[in-house]
């Protein structure tokens, strides 16, 4: 019954490889996000989609590619892993953009730890 | 751009004591405010969100907290806490405009409960 679900939970890797991180949710949501939580815990933005369409990208590295091959699915790809990716990945997925008045709470997955060594 | 201020890094209180998080927002519109807590280990969990209407909003776990515009705030409280509810507290402020949805989080707070 996990909404939103995230894999691989840890992540341990060299500097200059190539990883992925999976996303899926199972709200029926349109759009889905991708978060980086640093050493200090703060938690920012990295790319959102609605409807498999790249709708945030924020000043994140060209090394991040997010993929969103279906509504319910947003990858992260990260190629030429380096030593500052260190961090938390969270994402998120909330109802939509639709035309409502009301903000559409996010949801949030348990987070993938990667470590490059 | 939004921004929030959570100015307390660390806040230790005592099981059953009264708790207060504190909150300052910056943004240009009506903002939509969130209390999301984390536990170890743990994804974001909400707690409670605040969109328009009545300034004292009801989450979950007891959690409670107050809009004041006039003091850009969105303060969390509990009456009595208990040892569960250690771990880090997000304020965070959501903008809204034509697809651009995001949350801007604050710094957290870390709650020790001590016995």
């Amino acid at each position: 019954d996990t909404a939103v679900s995230q894999t691989p939970k840890y992540l341990v890797t060299q500097m200059g490889n190539d990883k992925s991180i999976k996303c899926e949710q199972n709200l029926g949501h349109d759009t889905m996000y991708w978060y980086k939580q640093d050493s200090k815990k703060f938690l920012k933005i990295m790319f959102s989609y609605n409807n498999k369409e790249l709708i945030i990208n924020e000043t994140v590295p060209n090394r991040f590619s997010p993929k969103s091959p279906d509504k319910a699915h947003l990858n992260l790809h990260i190629n030429s892993l380096e030593l500052g990716d260190s961090a938390v990945y969270f994402c998120a997925s909330s109802p939509g953009t639709s035309g409502s008045s009301s903000y559409n709470e996010q949801f949030f997955g348990p987070g993938t730890r990667l470590t490059v060594l | 751009a939004q921004s929030v201020t959570q100015p307390d890094i660390h806040i230790t209180v005592s099981e059953g004591a009264s708790l207060e998080l504190r909150c300052n927002y910056s943004y240009g519109a009506t903002p939509y405010l969130f209390w999301y807590v984390q536990s170890p280990g743990q994804g974001l969990q909400l707690l409670l969100k605040y969109f328009s209407g009545d300034t004292l909003v009801q989450g979950i776990k007891g959690f409670e907290a107050e809009f004041k515009r006039s003091q850009s705030s969105f303060n969390l409280r509990k009456p009595s806490v208990h040892w569960s509810d250690a771990a880090e507290y997000f304020c965070a402020v959501g903008a809204r405009g034509f697809g651009n949805e995001k949350l801007t989080f604050g710094t957290g707070t870390r709650l020790t409960i001590i016995p």
